[in-house]
């Protein structure tokens, strides 16, 4: 069985401040894929990244990073220079090669930033 | 832009009553799953079809819920009979065929409140 942690339940940054999202995962596949989704105010969920678990390099897009390292089975998520509009729901989550697309989330960090 | 349409957005329903949920995949998509999300449990999977085939449906209260896939075009969830405790928003999602490191695209999500 596959299981997502996420710590964090809710954090609270000031707008410009960098801020880091936890998220540690268990599965005993050696092949899986690792996600990050936004779920802003208005509650739909939006995809941001993937990783598979053969691709350990890390990612930077714009103002957000992730960093996968999988001798900690962890998939963590920076968020450079925050803004207002980063205020949501941030959840991991993981599925497996077999499992036919099937997620399992964590439980989420909801993230407020402060103006 | 593709995207997964649900129906109703918001569903306000005294106990006892039935409830239908549904859910339109985005088209070429073959698997479909229905989610639960709520603040005490997060974001449950319910069920999940592959090729309109129900795959799994462990996560599903099997005494009054029922998922169904008439056609390749329309998933339904249907509660009866309903209870308070399933308010919730049900949120239904779609992945490509063929390709497990797909993230799901998600709807908008049906907010389900049972007086």
């Amino acid at each position: 069985a596959q299981k997502v942690t996420q710590a964090q339940t809710e954090i609270s940054v000031v707008e410009k401040e960098d801020v880091t999202l936890d998220c540690v995962y268990e599965t005993r596949d050696t092949t899986y894929y690792l996600f990050w989704y936004k779920q802003p105010p208005s509650g739909e969920l939006v995809f941001l990244i993937r990783r598979n678990s053969f691709d350990e390099q890390n990612e930077i897009s714009g103002r957000y990073s992730w960093n996968f390292q999988k001798s900690t089975s962890s998939f963590n998520f920076t968020i450079t220079a925050s803004q207002v509009v980063d205020s949501a729901v941030y959840f991991c989550a993981l599925s497996v090669e077999w499992g036919y697309q099937k997620v399992t989330f964590g439980t989420g960090t909801k993230l407020q930033v402060i103006p | 832009d593709a995207r997964v349409t649900q129906t109703p957005r918001h569903k306000v329903t005294e106990m006892g009553q039935e409830v239908t949920m549904r859910c339109q995949p985005i088209l070429g998509h073959n698997t479909v799953f229905w989610y639960r999300q709520t603040m005490m449990q997060g974001l449950e999977l319910l069920a999940y079809f592959r090729n309109r085939a129900p795959l799994d449906d462990s996560g599903m209260p099997k005494d009054r819920f029922s998922a169904e896939m008439p056609d390749a075009t329309l998933a339904t969830l249907k509660i009866q009979p309903s209870e308070p405790r399933d308010s919730a928003v049900y949120f239904c999602a779609s992945g490509p065929p063929g390709q497990y490191n797909s993230p799901l695209h998600f709807g908008n999500g049906t907010r389900l409140t049972v007086t």
